[in-house]
């Protein structure tokens, strides 16, 4: 089956502290992951691609094929990157994504 | 400016009510989508269109129905509003550009 798992509903960190937003996928094949994200009141958004594999906004991410994951990083969290983190899988066979319920990300100053 | 307007940010409608909901974009897109999006689901796929009159279902279609007639236009259509339909809305265009949502209430 195809899926995407994100374990974390909620994670709080401090500011300053590393941050890692977990995402967990089942797919046969090559998979496309994408992180999303969205701001308190603004629309959803996205993040990064592993094809491309850059860092935005201080985060990166790398796609473990062994471990099937694409875990979220970013070594020094800011209290701006207090959000809702969706992870994303994209379906070769028709282009469609597959979401995780998503984590919501609280910084403490 | 890249945009995707959405008809209404917020909507409240009575059970059985015929309900459209427009998306709007200004980038010649083929793919558009529409989602729910409700706490601690995600995002779930209703319908999506690859282009001009062509659509397919997604994993929750039941209940919705959806119109691509123009390119840059895809309207979904709840036929009989229910209390379970109440959600966050999401249009996207391509895999990058969200709507600003519209949180529909069906009371």
């Amino acid at each position: 089956a195809q899926r995407v798992t994100q374990p974390e509903k909620l994670l709080s960190v401090f500011k300053g502290a590393p941050v890692e937003l977990k995402c967990n996928y089942s797919y046969s094949g090559s998979p496309e992951l994408f992180w999303y994200v969205q701001y308190s009141r603004q629309r959803l958004q996205l993040l990064l691609r592993h094809i491309s594999r850059e860092s935005i906004k201080g985060f990166t991410a790398d796609l473990n094929k062994g471990e099937t994951s694409f875990h979220l990083k970013k070594p020094f969290a800011q209290e701006e990157d207090s959000a809702m983190y969706y992870c994303a899988l994209r379906r070769h066979s028709n282009y469609q994504l597959i979401w995780g319920a998503g984590t919501k990300l609280i910084i403490k100053p | 400016d890249v945009k995707v307007t959405q008809s209404s940010r917020y909507l409240v409608k009575r059970t059985g009510e015929k309900v459209f909901l427009e998306c709007v974009q200004d980038m010649d897109h083929e793919n558009m989508f529409w989602y729910r999006q409700d706490p601690g689901l995600g995002l779930r796929l209703i319908y999506f269109s690859y282009d001009v009159k062509m659509k397919e279902k997604g994993d929750i279609p039941e209940g919705y129905s959806v119109s691509r007639e123009k390119k840059e236009r895809f309207s979904l259509i709840l036929e009989s509003a229910s209390t379970n339909q109440t959600s966050m809305y999401l249009c996207a265009s391509g895999e990058q550009y969200f709507g600003p949502g519209t949180r529909l209430t069906v009371t």
